[in-house]
């Protein structure tokens, strides 16, 4: 059982829908990461959060310690939002353990 | 502010040889973090330099090494390569010293063994 799970592994959305990503960790963390690959590979960091809730644009993403379980939003979806969406736990020393990967298509 | 900066971009290297894959930081950012991208096996950990030196390490074998140079860069050494090392190796920085400062990501580095 990985350590990090992540769900769905595929997505497909029309423009403006609302998008949710769901990743449940089973490690002790101190913090969770999520990012976003384009084709190609580069990956840009969207959040880090230890708690609560963080909103950047269009992009809500929350965290419940208690539960182990992180969900990334994504309102008023974009074709341009399409990508690979993956969260990652921060442990000891800094060591990132990565989900598989939600690959997001939104359909114009 | 530059980002992340990686090369090359690309390579081809035979099984059995020898590869060094390099690293510049974001301007200020000490640590830097080395990643691999498999295909079909996602991300993961490979090594972790603060300061100029390496401060943990992911489950790999001793062929995958690296270094931080004085100027925070970086490289990563593969020896005897195998098949199974094809893959995208992503450098990361972030601040040293506060332990939750965001990542910054190159573009990585697609290695191709023959």
């Amino acid at each position: 059982k990985n350590e990090v799970e992540q769900s769905p592994q595929n997505l497909t959305a029309q423009e403006g829908e609302f998008i949710t990503i769901n990743c449940s960790y089973s490690v002790g963390i101190s913090a969770l990461h999520w990012l976003q690959q384009h084709p190609g590979g580069g990956i840009v960091s969207l959040f880090m959060l230890s708690s609560g809730k963080k909103k950047h644009g269009r992009l809500i993403a929350t965290i419940n310690i208690q539960e182990k379980h992180s969900s990334l939003h994504i309102t008023a979806s974009h074709p341009r939002d399409s990508a690979v969406y993956i969260c990652a736990a921060k442990g000891s020393a800094r060591q990132l353990t990565f989900g598989s990967g939600t690959q997001l298509t939104v359909l114009p | 502010e530059a980002g992340v900066t990686q090369s090359p971009t690309h390579l081809i290297k035979t099984r059995g040889q020898q590869v060094t894959l390099r690293c510049s930081p974001i301007s200020g950012h000490t640590s830097v973090y080395w990643y691999q991208q498999a295909l079909g096996l996602g991300l993961q950990f490979l090594l972790w330099y603060d300061e100029g030196e390496e401060r943990n390490r992911g489950n790999f074998p001793p062929r995958f090494s690296g270094r931080q140079f004085p100027n925070y860069s970086s490289e990563l050494n593969v020896n005897a390569l195998e098949l199974e090392d094809s893959a995208l190796y992503l450098c990361a920085s972030s601040l040293g010293g506060a332990y939750n400062s965001p990542l910054h990501f190159g573009n990585g580095t697609r290695l191709t063994v023959t």
